[in-house]
């Protein structure tokens, strides 16, 4: 069990820029959330998915940002045109679907905008 | 919708002394209670959670929360703190019922000093 993994760490992008994350979950795991938390702030849910399928979206999740798990394994959280407002810890999660309430973190992706 | 409410945003103690950290939630049904440790620039570390049973949990490091249903809340504690505890703690729940996810305080700051 190597835990939940996030790369980048840090990224520094400019203003308009496109961006993309990515998390592999711990490898049984079938649901993976990914939450952004922003300075002085809890973590806040941004959308959720049982194996490839995506089944909740909050309404954070501007048009500008996009996820994907594309075989239920590692998934990709892109963000299209980045805004300052954008700066954030964005968060990746997993679970097992029989135990959704043992959410495992990953270190997070750090997004600072220009 | 459910919310959580931590009252201090920060608590600064010495190093050997006892401390509590508050958390209060609001839900129209009942929820999992759960308390998450963050170092800087790291993810979130599950601290102890209640699901059921009795009230009183232990947690990792020494730490231990109350469940008061009546009083809805969920307060954090150790007996004696050590410059290591120094971090951001949140206090998160989630509903039992269905699908849910993480609904997190917005976090209580333990500065603790020599």
């Amino acid at each position: 069990d190597t835990g939940v993994s996030q790369n980048p760490r840090h990224k520094i992008t400019k203003r308009g820029q496109n961006v993309t994350f990515r998390c592999d979950p711990i490898s049984e795991h079938n649901r993976l959330y990914w939450y952004r938390q922003t300075l002085g702030q809890g973590p806040e849910f941004l959308t959720y998915f049982q194996n490839e399928a995506q089944l909740e979206k909050s309404r954070l999740l501007s048009d500008r940002f996009s996820a994907e798990r594309p075989k239920g394994s590692f998934s990709t959280l892109e963000i299209q045109r980045t805004e300052q407002g954008d700066s954030a810890m964005y968060l990746c999660a997993s679970s097992l679907e029989q135990q959704g309430h043992e959410q495992y973190f990953g270190p997070g992706t750090r997004l600072t905008v220009t | 919708a459910q919310s959580v409410t931590q009252l201090d945003s920060q608590v600064p103690v010495f190093e050997e002394a006892p401390v509590e950290l508050r958390c209060n939630y609001s839900s129209s049904v009942s929820v999992y209670l759960f308390w998450y440790v963050q170092y800087p620039n790291q993810g979130l570390q599950l601290l102890l959670k209640y699901l059921s049973g009795s009230t009183l949990v232990k947690g990792i490091n020494g730490f231990e929360a109350e469940f008061n249903k009546s009083q809805t809340s969920f307060h954090l504690r150790k007996p004696s703190v050590h410059i290591s505890d120094t971090a951001e703690y949140f206090c998160a729940v989630i509903l039992i019922s269905g699908y849910s996810t993480l609904t997190f305080g917005k976090g209580t700051m333990l500065l603790v000093s020599p």
